[in-house]
């Protein structure tokens, strides 16, 4: 079975500070990862991908990725109230279809 | 707007009765998949295709579930005898080979 573990929060930040999201999985032959945002009663849209070992930096967001360790995370810098939502850690072999966490609740606070 | 389109946005349907979903790709993508989410959970693997071939089912995924991609362009799902269990957003999503999936706004049914 695989897994995708995620905590399920509320993670609240204040305003302007760097949020930290976390993702753990249990298939070691995973090779992409993905980060989707999920406002309340909206659907997913894709915000980071990753694919090697590091980090990759888009804008205010971070992923980091660590294959040995099979730890997968996504720093938001400069916290906004915008960012309140639920983060979906995906995860996928490139075989097979992406495989979900249950998404981490992040509140920033004003 | 070239992103993924479903149709409709929201179903009620009374226990029993049957529905059907649309999902339109983007266009230049061969892969589509189904996903259900429930309140509070992650989205569930339901089905994918690869072009008009419908690669893997979920385990989980009960007889009362049939989809279809003609031709490999757009896809339905139809859900028969629904349940109040089948209660769900249903999501569909599209990409090019295994790179980013791109999702739809989602069918959200309400069984009564």
């Amino acid at each position: 079975q695989k897994e995708v573990e995620q905590n399920s929060g509320p993670l609240s930040v204040p305003e302007g500070a760097i949020a930290s999201l976390n993702c753990t999985y249990s298939d070691r032959v995973s090779q992409s990862f993905f980060w989707y945002r999920q406002y309340s009663g909206k659907s997913p849209e894709l915000i980071m991908s990753i694919y090697s070992n590091g980090d990759k930096e888009d804008g205010r967001f971070t992923a980091q990725l660590n294959k040995a360790s099979q730890y997968v995370s996504l720093l938001i810098r400069d916290s906004q109230p915008s960012d309140s939502a639920t983060y979906l850690c995906a995860v996928t072999t490139g075989n097979t279809p992406l495989v979900f966490g249950k998404g981490t609740r992040l509140s920033v606070i004003a | 707007d070239t992103g993924v389109s479903q149709d409709p946005r929201h179903k009620i349907t009374k226990r029993g009765q049957n529905v059907t979903f649309r999902c339109d790709p983007i266009s230049e993508h061969n892969r589509l998949y189904w996903y259900r989410q429930t309140l509070g959970q992650g989205p569930e693997f339901l089905t994918y295709f690869q072009n008009e071939a419908q690669l893997e089912k979920s385990r989980l995924l009960s007889d009362r579930f049939s989809a279809e991609r003609p031709k490999g362009s757009f896809s339905t799902l139809e859900i028969q005898r629904t349940e109040q269990g089948d209660s769900a957003m249903y999501l569909c999503a599209s990409s090019f080979q295994p790179t980013e999936a791109f999702f739809g706004q989602g069918t959200r049914l309400t069984v009564v």
